[in-house]
């Protein structure tokens, strides 16, 4: 079993549609937890972190967390075309000190 | 604020030459990682400082693959030889650590082709 665990996708949307991005993590010492966007030919670009149970929300992302059930999501409102990209989740051991990564999700956002 | 840098970008070299890396992070980032990123995957650590000193190589193949952080602050990678295997990004990243939250930044990446 892989640590931090991700659906590969494709996910298609539609614009305007709600676009929503799913985690799995396996280490329970985990503590905080990241998504990147990564477009295609280019390095991650973070676009938030969580490390509170509960929502998280920044412009039209919303960052979930669930660490009963040790879960992560991300959702994108108003989902646009620019949109398009592989998201990374990560998560961080403070005890390790140690960042792991997902295999990342593709998105392919629909004009 | 200057983001982590690095050079070359691109590179391509025949098996079994040599490569080296070199990457400048964040200013006052005492945790500097190298990355390997296939594509198709998500970025697999290779190695891992803190400050000069390092904290985790175990994903580095230590027969072809070293790393270095003199004084703290730059780092290098190297590769030799190089495998077709190889070819992937070479992502260098730099973070801060506040409390529990350990936040990283990933410089544009150098794209490695072994032909």
């Amino acid at each position: 079993q892989k640590e931090v665990e991700q659906n590969s996708g494709p996910l298609s949307v539609p614009e305007g549609a709600i676009a929503s991005l799913n985690c799995t993590y396996s280490d329970r010492v985990s503590q905080s937890f990241f998504w990147y966007r990564q477009y295609s030919g280019k390095s991650p670009e973070l676009i938030m972190s969580i490390y509170s149970n509960g929502d998280k929300e920044d412009g039209r992302f919303t960052a979930q967390l669930n660490k009963a059930s040790q879960y992560v999501s991300l959702l994108i409102r108003d989902s646009q075309p620019s949109d398009s990209a592989t998201y990374l989740c990560a998560a961080y051991n403070t005890n390790a000190g140690k960042s792991t990564f997902g295999d990342g999700t593709t998105l392919t956002v629909k004009p | 604020e200057a983001g982590v840098a690095q050079s070359p970008r691109y590179k391509i070299i025949e098996k079994r030459q040599s490569v080296a890396f070199w990457c400048n992070p964040i200013s006052g980032h005492a945790t500097l990682y190298w990355y390997q990123q296939i594509l198709g995957q998500g970025p697999k650590l290779l190695i891992q400082f803190q400050n000069n000193g390092v904290v985790d190589d175990s994903q580095l193949p230590k027969d072809r693959f070293s790393a270095e952080r003199l004084k703290g602050v730059d780092s290098t990678l190297k590769i030799q030889p190089a495998k077709l295997e190889d070819s992937a990004v070479y992502l260098c990243a730099s973070s801060f650590k506040q409390g529990f939250v350990n936040t990283i930044y990933f410089g544009e990446g150098s794209w490695l082709t072994v032909v």
